[in-house]
């Protein structure tokens, strides 16, 4: 997989625009997913969920699409702020038992003051 | 802020060593799932935990254990540690078995020498 801080996929957007961070998943069975924030040195943070039987959901500021036909899943951060930089990763339940989350690559967010 | 607390935040052991880690879940939430998160990677699913019973495992070796008691609080048990244990240890605790609404804690650091 992916590294965090290592060799990851880095989105540099200015601050005020509108970020949008991509996630494939393999799984078509996985019926829900998550979008964490992770900072230097602290645990992944929530920041919006969606199940399967869904297209779209947005939060503060945030958007999430699930696109099941080609098994794709974004995040879309409104007025992106110096704040919102740090690491993100998509996670699904694709384990038989849905306990689990499995986490896809991460992407690294810098926002340009 | 999650609830979730982890300690110690910070640990340095030497090989073929033993370590013990603990979590204490949000509150309200009976089950406690742990992830190893090495350096450069997403967070990778150990086990879970629930009604003080493992209740789930990835692809880990027996040398990795763990406990729940009563209060939902966990301990995660890793024996004769190896140099690629070191590692980020994550726990998150949600309010059932599924994948839903996992919060992570802050993590431990492990470094094995």
């Amino acid at each position: 997989g992916e590294s965090v801080g290592l060799h990851l996929p880095t989105l540099s957007v200015q601050e005020g625009d509108n970020s949008i961070i991509n996630c494939a998943y393999s799984n078509s069975a996985s019926d829900y997913f998550i979008w964490y924030k992770q900072e230097s040195g602290k645990g992944p943070q929530f920041i919006i969920d969606i199940r399967s039987n869904m297209d779209k959901r947005q939060g503060q500021r945030v958007t999430v699409l699930l696109n099941k036909t080609v098994k794709h899943l974004s995040l879309q951060i409104a007025a992106t702020q110096p704040g919102d930089s740090a690491v993100y990763f998509c996670a699904e339940n694709r384990d038989t038992g849905r306990r689990a989350l499995t986490f896809g690559s991460g992407t690294r967010l810098q926002v340009q003051p | 802020e999650t609830g979730v607390t982890q300690s110690p935040t910070h640990l340095i052991k030497t090989r073929g060593q033993q370590v013990t880690l603990r979590c204490s879940s949000q509150s309200g939430h009976n089950t406690v799932s742990w992830y190893q998160q090495a350096l450069g990677q997403g967070p990778q699913f150990i086990f879970q935990y629930y009604r003080e019973e493992e209740n789930g495992r990835g692809n880990f070796p027996p040398r990795f254990s763990g406990l729940q008691f009563p209060n939902y609080s966990s301990e995660l048990n890793v024996n004769a540690l190896e140099l690629d244990d070191s590692a980020l240890y994550l726990c998150a605790s949600s309010p059932g078995t599924s994948a839903y609404e996992q919060y992570f804690g802050p993590g431990t650091r492990l470094t094995v020498t």
